[in-house]
């Protein structure tokens, strides 16, 4: 059974930092994409970031950009985000994802989904 | 950026009834087009990938069809475990994007 589990979200102040680490169990970890996608409270999906099974292919969203960097520990079946310069619009329920299949610049769906874990930024 | 626009944004229906919601592509996205069902406080569930394919364990009243920029997602016979929000994404360009979800509620 695949299991996706987040951790490492709180309550931080803006322009603090936090990483999100993702904790996989159930499958090959260093054969899938992973994704982060976030909902803020009462809104929709957004998503954030896309890493590759090579590790060395990573996509952000503009709102993330520059602030916010993937990466993978495949000796540890971990994701991670390391997500700086945190602002209030960053307030979100943040799920890390196991993608169907991702490649040649497009992928197929996200088939399992962590619990997530909530990134509260305010000062 | 690909903007997807889903319609309804609400829709009331009965259990029993057979509904659908349809998700728009700004450009086309051949069929990268997936669906997902998201239940309050819980994490978002794969229905439908490639616009019509099942994810694993969904039941098959559920069905995913269209191409290149029009994609509806059918719920025939609804069950009380249905009412829920769901939302369309598109795979084709990064960055992936959302629609901005549909909720269907009991009526």
């Amino acid at each position: 059974e695949v299991q996706l589990l987040e951790s490492g979200g709180g309550f931080i102040q803006p322009g603090g930092s936090l990483r999100l680490s993702c904790a996989a169990s159930g499958f090959t970890f260093s054969d899938y994409a992973m994704t982060w996608v976030r909902q803020s409270p009462g809104q929709g999906l957004e998503w954030v970031s896309l890493i590759y099974s090579d590790g060395k292919h990573t996509y952000y969203s503009d709102s993330v950009r520059g602030r916010f960097t993937i990466s993978r520990d495949d000796s540890k079946n971990t994701l991670y985000l390391q997500m700086n310069s945190l602002r209030a619009e960053d307030t979100a329920v943040y799920y890390c994802t196991k993608d169907l299949f991702c490649g040649g610049g497009s992928c197929v769906g996200a088939a399992d989904w962590g619990q997530g874990t909530l990134v509260t930024v305010s000062s | 950026d690909i903007q997807l626009t889903q319609s309804p944004s609400f829709l009331s229906a009965s259990v029993g009834d057979t509904v659908t919601i349809t998700c728009r592509a700004s450009r086309a996205i051949g069929t990268y087009l997936a669906w997902y069902q998201q239940k309050p406080g819980k994490a978002p569930k794969l229905l439908i990938y490639s616009a019509s394919n099942f994810g694993s364990g969904v039941p098959s009243r559920f069905s995913g069809s269209g191409s290149g920029t029009e994609f509806t997602l059918t719920v025939s016979s609804l069950q009380p475990e249905d009412f829920a929000t769901y939302y369309c994404q598109q795979g084709h360009t990064y960055p992936i994007t959302f629609g901005q979800g549909t909720r269907l509620e009991i009526k």
